[in-house]
């Protein structure tokens, strides 16, 4: 079983709609939870960190569920530039970063 | 305060050729990462490094594959005897330590024909 699943989409939304993620993780133990964006043939870079209580930051908003397992990452408001993979990390012993494989939202005029 | 310094950014080796990709971390940065990403794939995990010591290789293939961190100088990645298959792009993360986040340099793509 993967450490990190994600939906690999391409979830295609217009404009101005409201976009969610969810990715789940096997490692009840996992210690931090990041998501990362990656645009096409460019390097990872971190989004935000996410949060047992949940955290937002302007229009992205990310939730913890550690009893389920899961992480999710939700998009208001989704602009063009929103087009991209992104990709939930899990570590484990804190040195250690698992990578999903992504989810590609593609943001249509 | 540059950020994760990759070089070559692009590379190009006959199957057989050696590979060597280098990665500077950030400015107080000890501990290096090295992904490998496949052409529509995900982020795979290589190996894992703090000065002189590799602390978790999992990731790296049995064979042909090598990464150093020495005192002195950059992280090394070294893919021997390289093939078609060895094409992708390397990437190179650091943090300044345990349980932090890590940056990532933009990347060496490996082309082997």
């Amino acid at each position: 079983r993967k450490e990190v699943e994600q939906d690999p989409g391409p979830f295609n939304v217009p404009e101005g709609a409201t976009v969610a993620f969810n990715c789940t993780y096997s490692n009840s133990a996992s210690q931090s939870f990041f998501w990362y964006r990656q645009d096409c043939r460019k390097e990872p870079k971190l989004l935000m960190s996410v949060y047992s209580s949940g955290n937002e930051d302007g229009r992205f908003t990310a939730q913890l569920n550690r009893a389920s397992q899961y992480i999710s990452l939700l998009i208001r408001d989704s602009k063009l530039s929103d087009s991209a993979t992104y990709l939930c990390v899990v570590t484990s012993n804190f040195n250690k970063f698992y990578f999903g494989s992504g989810t590609k939202l593609n943001v249509k005029p | 305060n540059a950020g994760v310094m990759q070089n070559p950014r692009h590379l190009v080796r006959r199957r057989g050729q050696e590979a060597r990709l280098r990665c500077s971390p950030m400015k107080g940065h000890s501990h290096v990462y090295w992904y490998r990403q496949l052409p529509e794939e995900g982020l795979k995990f290589m190996v894992y490094l703090q000065k002189e010591n590799i602390i978790d290789e999992s990731g790296m293939p049995k064979e042909r594959f090598s990464a150093e961190f020495p005192k002195e100088g950059p992280s090394i990645l070294r893919i021997q005897q390289v093939v078609r298959g060895d094409s992708a792009a390397y990437f190179c993360a650091s943090s300044p330590g345990s349980g932090n986040t890590i940056y990532f340099g933009e990347g060496s793509w490996l082309t082997v024909v």
